[in-house]
């Protein structure tokens, strides 16, 4: 079974619908992090998590928000979706054990119409 | 601010070339790790290595090789006799080793290895 998992792998979605994606990890790391793929822009850094209680924004968290549920579980959340979000979302883990190498989960590829 | 540059948007080779992949960096941190992921078109993120900025000790992995030069701030990735299972975009990240330890990424190389 994979370590870190993105539910769900494809969404097609309306504008100005809410809409979650999920990452849940079995590898026990405190560290949790979601990114967004964008042709020719490489990742970027949305929000990111040391634990249940540290919540930090990324680089480009506006127009997003997030949920630590639990150390395992991170989830993304899309308020008022809008075209300009259709990307693909990588979750991401890591904690000091890794030297800052992070894990990624398989990635959602989301479309906003 | 960190950033990493990687110039080359596109390369592709024939089978058997060797080819080498920029990236420079820009970072106020004396320590830091340097980083490169591979994404092949199955999309999933592939860890290829981690160099701490302490050590410039040139790598080797295979055919797999990375060239770390702190003086011009890059770390530069060359595969050797390229194959066509090698034909995806790479991405260099940099990391500070202290304080929020956020992975930041290159705008991705993507490399076709034509048979």
């Amino acid at each position: 079974d994979a370590d870190v998992t993105q539910t769900p792998r494809n969404r097609i979605t309306k504008t100005g619908k809410r809409i979650m994606l999920e990452c849940s990890q079995t590898k026990g790391h405190d560290r949790m992090y979601w990114y967004r793929q964008d042709p020719g822009l490489g990742l970027r850094l949305i929000y990111y998590s040391f634990d249940v209680k540290d919540i930090n924004k990324g680089e480009i968290s506006d127009g997003y928000s997030v949920s630590r549920q639990a150390q395992a579980k991170f989830s993304l959340s899309l308020e008022s979706a809008i075209p300009n979000q259709t990307a693909l979302y990588f979750c991401a883990t890591s904690d000091a054990s890794t030297f800052n190498e992070q894990f990624f989960g398989p990635g959602t590829r989301l479309t906003v119409l | 601010a960190q950033k990493v540059t990687q110039a080359q948007t596109e390369i592709s080779v024939v089978e058997k070339e060797d080819v080498t992949l920029d990236c420079v960096y820009e970072t106020r941190d004396t320590t830091y790790y340097l980083f490169w992921y591979k994404q092949p078109p199955s999309g999933e993120l592939v860890f290829l290595i981690r160099r701490n900025s302490f050590d410039e000790q040139n790598e080797i992995s295979g055919r797999y090789s990375w060239n770390f030069q702190k003086s011009t701030s890059s770390f530069n990735f060359t595969i050797t006799a390229s194959q066509v299972v090698d034909s995806a975009v790479y991405f260099c990240a940099l990391s500070s080793i202290q304080g929020a330890q956020k992975l930041v990424f290159g705008q991705g190389t993507r490399l076709t290895i034509n048979p």
